[in-house]
């Protein structure tokens, strides 16, 4: 199958700072791209579609100032928790599809602390 | 709204027994159905998927779903279960006319085997 890789498994950052995670796919170009969130013990949440050479599409109630995305490329998306807070603390994962015929690709994820 | 609805949240069996898990979508025309696999820190896998056709669906590791239309369901059975099948289950619906990689995630179950 597909691979799709996310880069890095893990990050601890100060309060304030910024965080930039990156998603690559490794063997199939995506002009899309898929963002989720996932809280301890509950299921993902999608938080904005990526597209390759456009703006992000963001999902209601999801700050596209906070979680700046870009997608500069057709194998990589890159996800930036600005300004980061305690609250932003979560399991981000990031997912692309070969094509309409087949499911979607997930990365391993990125364990953002924010301390 | 387009939603996902999963049953059971937290099952426990014993080695060889059967396992059902519930998947309910809510109405939204055209849907694709997938159950996802994620075993303690790996990331989200493929059991099997759901696009037109046979409304049984076999995928991997003996697992299989049946999609019924008039219920809108799309449960997740295995015949016998084993230890190794200990991890949290995902039901996802993509809803459109085409597969588009968007998906909806149910709250996912938490499936623990004692051996």
């Amino acid at each position: 199958g597909a691979v799709v890789s996310q880069h890095p498994s893990r990050v601890i950052c100060k309060s304030g700072t910024s965080v930039k995670i990156e998603c690559r796919s490794l063997d199939f170009q995506a002009t899309t791209m898929f963002w989720y969130r996932q809280f301890p013990k509950q299921s993902l949440m999608l938080m904005a579609t990526s597209n390759e050479g456009s703006k992000a599409t963001y999902e209601q109630g999801v700050e596209k100032d906070k979680f700046l995305i870009n997608h500069a490329s057709l194998t990589l998306s890159t996800l930036t928790v600005t300004s980061a807070h305690p609250e932003d603390s979560s399991f981000y994962i990031c997912s692309a599809s070969l094509n309409r015929d087949t499911e979607a690709f997930f990365g391993q994820g990125t364990r953002l602390t924010v301390v | 709204a387009q939603s996902v609805s999963q049953h059971n949240h937290h099952v426990i069996l014993s080695e060889a027994a059967s396992l059902e898990l519930g998947c309910n979508y809510s109405y939204g025309g055209t849907v694709n159905l997938f159950w996802y696999v994620q075993y303690p820190g790996q990331h989200l896998q493929l059991l099997l998927k759901y696009f037109s056709g046979d409304p049984l669906v076999k995928g991997i590791k003996g697992f299989e779903a049946e999609f019924i239309k008039s219920k809108f369901s799309f449960n997740l059975r295995k015949p016998s279960v084993q230890w190794s099948d200990t991890a949290e289950y995902f039901c996802a619906a993509d809803y459109g006319s085409s597969n588009t990689g968007k998906l909806i995630f149910g709250q996912g179950t938490t499936l623990q085997v004692k051996p």
